[in-house]
Formats: structure tokens, sequence, C-alpha cells
């Protein structure tokens, strides 16, 4: 079917609101991930779903990022009292497993002003 | 454990071959290369497996030499479309994430 999607596509917001980003990832893909990607910088792994196992949240910057993922579908990443160094692109990714080839979405530009 | 990309970035003409590099300090499981042209996302090349092993896509190769712990990939007779970031992202064993590189600004000019 499509591709993955991602929602919103640009997100400005004001430095200490609360932001929600969501991911649909490809349909039976198992695997899900997030990366960050800064201005001219490469990508930067946040967090990493498979399945029902345990989420593997070893990328996340703080305590104020947390994600979410129901299943096998749809992912929230939620950034909590935002600071002006979190804007970026938010990339989600999907692969039928984890070591298969990800496929990416289009991004969340995050602009905290 | 963000493994190395060389050079940087490189400028080619239409029809010339560049070679990119990425380098890690860790055992690794596997190589992934990904192009990323610019406003879009990523997208995938191909994924290197074994030691040794060579991979292609179009005139895009790659090998990945496991007792370096690196991967070359090789634009061969570029073209306009090869333009863009390329950047590698390694996985170690056991550990289903990757690391992604710097990348590597690549142009192609007429």
């Amino acid at each position: 079917g499509a591709g993955v999607s991602q929602s919103p596509s640009n997100k400005v917001t004001e430095k200490g609101k609360d932001v929600e980003l969501r991911c649909d990832p490809i349909s039976g893909h198992t695997a899900l991930y997030w990366y960050r990607q800064r201005l001219g910088q490469g990508l930067e792994f946040l967090i990493y779903f498979q399945g029902n196992s345990a989420p593997d949240k070893s990328g996340l910057p703080s305590d104020r990022f947390s994600a979410e993922r129901t299943g096998e579908s749809v992912s929230t990443l939620t950034i909590q009292r935002t600071q002006q160094e979190d804007s970026a692109v938010y990339l989600c990714a999907s692969s039928l497993i984890g070591y298969n080839e990800q496929f990416f979405g289009p991004g969340t530009r995050l602009t905290v002003l | 454990q963000q493994p190395v990309q060389s050079p940087q970035a490189v400028i080619l003409r239409e029809g010339e071959d560049a070679v990119i590099n990425c380098s890690s300090s860790k055992a690794l499981y596997s190589v992934h290369w990904y192009r990323q042209k610019h406003g879009e996302a990523p997208v995938f090349l191909m994924i290197l497996l074994k030691g040794g092993e060579q991979k292609g896509h179009d005139k895009i190769s790659a090998s990945f030499n496991e007792k370096k712990q690196q991967s070359s990939l090789y634009l061969t007779a570029s073209q306009l479309s090869y333009s863009g970031t390329y950047f590698c992202g390694t996985e170690y064993y056991g550990d289903y994430k990757l690391s992604f590189g710097a990348g590597t600004t690549v142009t192609v000019r007429a």
C-alpha cells in the first residue's frame, strides 16, 4: 500500500510547549524507528519498536522525549517542554523486521521559537 | 559508535567515478547505504551482510570488508541524478538499530 506517512509535516511551537508527532508505518512492517536530523547533520537514532517487544529507547536524548506504539501500527513521539535545541526534522522509518531495509517517511519539521 | 564517513563532500562531472568510505571501530553485522536528496527523506540503496560481498544498484555498487570493518560505496559513470547526500548506517550484532555516519554530499555537474 502507501508508504510511511507522518503528520504534521511542519510544526512551529513556542519554547516550553509539548508537541506530539505521528507516524503511520507501512502495513505489515513490524519494526518502527524514530530519528532526528538537525540541519545539515546526519541521522540520530532515537527509539526502535519491534513487534510486542520492549522498545529500545537508548537514543532518547532526555526524559522530555517519549514514544509509544500501538501494536504494529501508529506511533507517536512526544516532546515535553520543548527547547530551541529540539528544532530539527523528525523522521520515522519502518521495516518488515529488524535488519531489513528501512522505508522513511517525509518527516516532520519542528521549529521551536 | 557512529561510523566515520569520508570524504565529507565530493564534486564530480557527469561520467566520473567516486568512492565513499564508511569505517567502524566495532565489529559490524551489516552496513546499509541510503541516499537523501535535498528536502527529501532518505532512500534505501543496499544492505551488505557478509564480508567482501558486493552488491549493486544501477551503476552504484558497494563492498564490505569484514576484516577492516569498512564498507565502500562506488559511484561509477556518475549521472546528474546521483547528486545527494549518502549515508552509511551500521548495525552491530544483536543490535537492531542503525548508527548513521555524518554523510557524504555528492554533487554531479554536467
